[in-house]
């Protein structure tokens, strides 16, 4: 079964500063998606970016980026010039390619507060 | 807005009550999916249907079920409650179940279940 780590319970940044989400995962599979999913304080679950494991290149969306290890099973978000919106808990999702396996499984979050 | 919504937004009950919480998933798509995320568990999968019927099961206690109608909202019912019940439920939903575009799954904004 796939496992999902991020180490980092909580994390806090100066507005404008740049800081960086660790994700580690673990799988045998060699084709799969990774996610970051925010949750801000409404409880809304809003996908911010998406990575496809065959894709070397890593996924950018205006200010957030990923740094995709495929060998080390590691997938961290770096989210520049933050914002006070951004403040929020943050999760990392694995999601097998198997079509008999489409659930995401979670890491267990990071909060991350922005500091003005 | 996500296009899927669920209702109640809150529901408090009592230990050994049964409630159903429902699902409804945005234009067109075919599957859904239910999610737990409480204290302790972080986000769990718990079941999804694909066009009415049962495609994977997570962690679903025998105290819960689910079903996918002929217009696909999505009910799931949870009985016998127990505080540790107490939980957002999460339901999405994507347009099936391929690969195609990473099939994107699509939160509503939740079901928060207070068992007292």
């Amino acid at each position: 079964a796939q496992t999902v780590t991020q180490s980092q319970p909580e994390m806090s940044v100066q507005e404008a500063e740049t800081v960086t989400l660790s994700c580690t995962y673990d799988t045998s599979e060699s084709d799969y998606y990774l996610f970051w999913y925010k949750q801000p304080p409404s409880r809304q679950m809003i996908l911010v970016i998406r990575q496809e494991a065959y894709k070397q290149q890593n996924a950018t969306e205006n200010r957030f980026s990923v740094n995709f290890q495929k060998a080390a099973k590691s997938f961290s978000l770096k989210i520049s010039d933050s914002q006070l919106g951004d403040a929020a808990m943050y999760f990392c999702a694995y999601r097998s390619r198997d079509q008999g396996a489409q659930k995401l499984v979670f890491g267990q979050g990071t909060r991350l507060t922005i500091n003005p | 807005d996500s296009g899927v919504t669920q209702t109640p937004k809150h529901l408090i009950t009592a230990t050994g009550q049964r409630v159903t919480l429902r699902c409804s998933p945005r234009s067109g798509d075919l599957s859904v999916y239910w999610y737990q995320q409480s204290l302790d568990q972080g986000l769990q999968f718990l079941i999804q249907y694909y066009n009415g019927e049962e495609r994977a099961k997570g962690n679903i206690l025998e105290r819960f079920s689910a079903q996918q109608f002929p217009d696909l909202h999505s009910e799931l019912n949870l009985s016998s409650l127990e505080l540790g019940d107490s939980a957002l439920y999460f339901c999405a939903s994507s347009v099936g179940i391929g690969t195609l575009a990473g099939n994107e799954q699509f939160f509503g904004p939740g079901t928060r279940l207070t068992v007292l």
